[in-house]
């Protein structure tokens, strides 16, 4: 079975300082990883994803992840924070399970920007 | 706009009264999922269908139902409710069920069942 790890349930950064969110997985086959945000009061929007090729990703609203196959990561990065980042951020791995697909969350991290 | 639809946002209700949450897509996706959050434990995946009239249970079934009959409509069915079913729910949709799709999501729907 596939697994994720996001590692810290709560990030608080100041802002203009790095933001920089952990994601670690396990897989016996080659992954498909997510980032998707979660702002409050709403559903889940994708930020980027990693299939195939390049493995620094860049996605919506300057974040960024690499994807590590030696290290299972899928770090999520971004330069400098924003209060508007303020959000619960999930990691997900997505592989065939039989014939359904299947996407597998961490159990997320909140980000708090401090002013 | 592209967007998934649940119905309704918000309910309270009690223990063993039947409820249906509704959730559209006018996407033309085939492939949409049932997913319920709760706190420190992230979205599990309650039901899945593939297509229309292809149905399949996630990883936390019990307790619910689910339909197919149209492309663009995917209810989710509490025959019987129970206070352990209290939780966030929301609704996905992907093109197909290939594992390189990313899903979209609705709102959410936020159940309690007292």
């Amino acid at each position: 079975a596939q697994s994720v790890t996001q590692l810290g349930s709560h990030v608080s950064v100041s802002e203009g300082a790095l933001v920089l969110l952990r994601c670690n997985y396990s897989s016996s086959v080659p992954p498909y990883l997510f980032w998707y945000v979660q702002y409050p009061n709403q559903g889940l929007q994708l930020l980027l994803k990693y299939t195939t090729g390049a493995t620094l990703v860049k996605g919506i609203n300057g974040f960024e992840a690499e994807f590590k196959k030696s290290e299972t990561s899928f770090h999520l990065t971004k330069p400098s924070a924003h209060m508007s980042d303020a959000a619960e951020y999930f990691c997900a791995v997505s592989h065939s399970g039989g014939s359904n697909y299947k996407l597998t969350f961490g159990k997320g991290t909140l980000l708090t920007v401090n002013p | 706009e592209a967007q998934v639809t649940q119905n309704p946002r918000y309910l309270i209700t009690v223990t063993g009264k039947k409820l249906t949450v509704t959730c559209s897509q006018n996407m033309n996706h085939e492939y949409m999922s049932w997913y319920r959050q709760d706190p420190g434990l992230g979205l599990r995946q309650i039901y899945y269908s593939m297509n229309v009239e292809v149905t399949d249970k996630g990883d936390v079934p019990e307790g619910y139902k689910v339909s197919r009959k149209e492309k663009r409509n995917f209810p989710l069915i509490l025959e019987s409710p129970s206070p352990n079913q209290t939780s966030l729910y929301f609704c996905a949709s992907s093109w197909t069920g290939s594992f390189n799709q990313p899903q979209h999501f609705g709102d959410g729907t936020r159940l309690s069942i007292l």
